[in-house]
């Protein structure tokens, strides 16, 4: 059974700073692992997807690696801005006939102007 | 490209009663997902659709949850008997294929008095 688990539950931070939120699971046979965004009593939001042959994957600000290996990713995001406070989750599809992505619980993330 | 739309966006109900939720996926995509999120929690896996098949339900769903997807195009979630714990946010996701990002809806918050 996939597990996810993300390190830190929470994180704050001056606005300017580089920061990196860390997920890592426990079967290291995935298919694919994406990161969201998810803003307060809203959806979620796909910012990356690293296929399983990838090693990271940049859109902006933000770069996600990934290390089958070792069961971890890791999302970095460059010059943190107060518009960059939500919660971002980590999700693994496992590949096969199991459709379904497990989801790590987050990283609540807050930058301070 | 609307975006996956959910209704209701919010729903009170007393427990016992039955409830329905209904997703619009992006257009063209076949692929449809429904998990369930509790505050401070990730999205837990309900089940999947690809197409008007439904591929795989979670084991940890009770028979008073049901799924359809007639015509492969909307889908609803239908729950009887409700219970005090089966208040949640109850979100609804799409793609194209397997290797493209999850699109979500912005949800449907249950509360079950």
């Amino acid at each position: 059974k996939q597990e996810v688990t993300q390190i830190p539950a929470a994180l704050s931070v001056p606005e300017g700073e580089n920061l990196v939120l860390n997920c890592s699971f426990t079967d290291s046979a995935i298919y694919n692992l994406q990161w969201f965004r998810q803003d307060p009593g809203k959806g979620l939001t796909s910012l990356l997807l690293i296929q399983s042959s990838q090693r990271e994957q940049t859109s902006g600000r933000l770069n996600a690696s990934l290390d089958k290996s070792s069961g971890r990713s890791t999302l970095y995001i460059a010059a943190s801005q107060p518009g960059d406070s939500a919660t971002y989750l980590c999700a693994v599809d496992s590949g096969g006939s199991n459709y379904k992505l497990t989801f790590g619980k987050g990283t609540l993330l807050t930058v301070n102007p | 490209d609307t975006g996956v739309s959910q209704n209701p966006r919010h729903k009170i109900t007393k427990r016992g009663q039955n409830v329905t939720f209904r997703c619009d996926p992006i257009s063209e995509h076949n692929r449809l997902y429904w998990y369930r999120q509790t505050l401070g929690q990730g999205p837990e896996f309900l089940t999947y659709f690809q197409n008007e098949a439904q591929l795989e339900k979670s084991r940890l769903l009770s028979d008073r949850f049901s799924a359809e997807r007639p015509k492969g195009s909307f889908s609803t979630l239908e729950i009887q008997r409700t219970e005090q714990g089966d208040s949640a946010m109850y979100l609804c996701a799409s793609s194209p294929s397997r290797d493209s990002p999850l699109h979500f809806g912005n949800g449907t918050r249950l509360t079950v008095t």
